[in-house]
């Protein structure tokens, strides 16, 4: 069975430059997670869908983030323009209900370097 | 909020020997989650705990919801156990995850 799968694994860009991070689920998880985490700290959320429903955004900086899961499976997470301080790796999580002990199946992340 | 710690920040430890990494948290959890990740790769979900104890393979798990407190135990480590080791706490529909362990053990 295919793991979460995250595209691209690392990029590099300016700053001010828009950017987009592409996750796809394990097949027939309904819920999904976009994280952030910084060098040497845990993941924060982001973002947590309920199929194409985002039900918890209050940790998403909707000034420059936004993220969709137009038809409840994929998901895109953008950042526009992104800053330096969004250097970061981008996990997306999924797991199959989002109950309270539901597992969470984790990417590899994607590695975003700001210059 | 919940805040969730962990200790020690960092450990490293010879091989066999028994490691015990610790987290706390503020609020009451429905379950507590201990995740492992290893350098440049994925997290993987080791262990959910709700009450008592877990044990799989070489580690085990524990959970004192009193106390707002769970260790992970690592008997025999090896240096394959190298990684960091993240603690999570669910309560409500909320998601914390603690700064982690990071573990290197020694052959």
């Amino acid at each position: 069975e295919a793991g979460v799968v995250q595209s691209p694994r690392y990029k590099i860009i300016e700053k001010k430059q828009p950017v987009a991070f592409w996750c796809n689920p394990i097949s027939g998880h309904n819920t999904l997670y976009w994280y952030l985490q910084n060098l040497g700290q845990g993941p924060e959320l982001l973002i947590r869908y309920e199929n194409e429903e985002a039900v918890d955004d209050s940790q998403l900086p909707k000034d420059r983030f936004s993220a969709e899961r137009l038809k409840g499976v994929d998901s895109t997470l953008k950042i526009q323009p992104a800053e330096l301080g969004d250097s970061a790796v981008y996990l997306c999580a999924s797991s199959l209900a989002g109950g309270i002990t539901d597992t969470q199946y984790f990417g590899p992340g994607t590695r975003l370097t700001v210059l | 909020k919940n805040e969730v710690e962990q200790s020690p920040q960092n450990l490293t430890a010879q091989e066999g020997e028994f490691i015990t990494i610790n987290c706390s948290y503020s609020v009451g959890i429905s379950a507590l989650h201990w995740l492992q990740q290893h350098p440049g790769g994925g997290i993987v979900s080791l262990f959910m705990l709700s009450s008592g104890k877990k044990k799989h393979g070489r580690l085990i798990a524990t959970i004192n919801i009193q106390e707002k407190h769970s260790s992970l135990h690592i008997t025999a480590s090896h240096p394959r156990d190298s990684a960091v080791y993240i603690c999570a706490v669910r309560y409500g529909q909320n998601f914390v995850f603690g700064p982690g362990t990071r573990l290197s053990v020694l052959p």
